[in-house]
């Protein structure tokens, strides 16, 4: 079966704007969160879906937000980027059940 | 407050031999689980083996092995008869419910190198 897709790959972005990163599960799967990997701060949470409602939320400020659709695909938005946003930003899903979280290869996110 | 240290940063292994990465850990939630993940180069974590913290013997999963000492808080990896393909930053990881991806947090992660 398919894997968790993650788009766009690459992204550059200038300060100010918004970004949309998008994440698809694997089928099946409910669960969708988001992390965060910079070489300052290491891997960190920044919020979880299941069935479309958010379970939990990471310490980062509103400018990050994100959503779950009725497919389980989710998307993750940044508004007023800023350079220390420069990240890779990694979607991983679950079944709820099991163990196992199944991360995307991420996107890198680049503002300049 | 969930909180894990890896206090190995890098390690170079000889090819086929067995090694060991650090992981302690601090929670005072009563029921967590214990994640070690791969990421190579490309980017993608790779789940590589789980531990529950009422699990009562420890995990393998082929060459992978979990040394789980809950009175030491310690959840070290153990990767047998190295290959060059291991090559690769390692996490260790608890979320404090065990069911998956739930509010992960990572260590700061240990790079391996095989040396052929």
């Amino acid at each position: 079966k398919a894997g968790v897709t993650q788009t766009p790959r690459y992204l550059i972005k200038t300060r100010g704007q918004q970004v949309t990163l998008s994440c698809s599960p694997i089928s099946g799967h409910r669960s969708v969160s988001w992390y965060q990997q910079t070489p300052g701060q290491g891997l960190q949470f920044l919020f979880e879906y299941f069935s479309e409602t958010q379970r939990n939320k990471g310490n980062f400020p509103g400018r990050f937000s994100g959503r779950q659709f009725s497919n389980s695909r989710s998307e993750m938005n940044v508004s007023t980027l800023e350079l220390g946003d420069s990240a890779l930003y990694l979607c991983a899903s679950a079944d709820g059940m099991n163990t196992e979280a199944f991360f995307g290869q991420g996107t890198r996110l680049t503002v300049v | 407050a969930q909180k894990i240290t890896q206090t190995q940063p890098g390690m170079f292994v000889q090819e086929k031999e067995a090694v060991t990465l650090d992981c302690t850990y601090d929670t005072s939630d009563p029921s967590y689980g214990l994640f070690w993940y791969k990421q190579p180069s490309s980017g993608e974590m790779i789940f590589l083996i789980y531990q529950g913290s009422y699990d009562q013997q420890n995990a393998t999963e082929g060459r992978y092995s979990l040394n789980f000492q809950k009175a030491r808080k310690s959840a070290n990896l153990v990767i047998s008869a190295s290959q060059l393909g291991d090559s690769a930053m390692y996490f260790c990881a608890m979320s404090p419910v065990g069911f998956g991806n739930e509010k992960l947090t990572f260590g700061t992660g240990t790079r391996l190198t095989i040396i052929p």
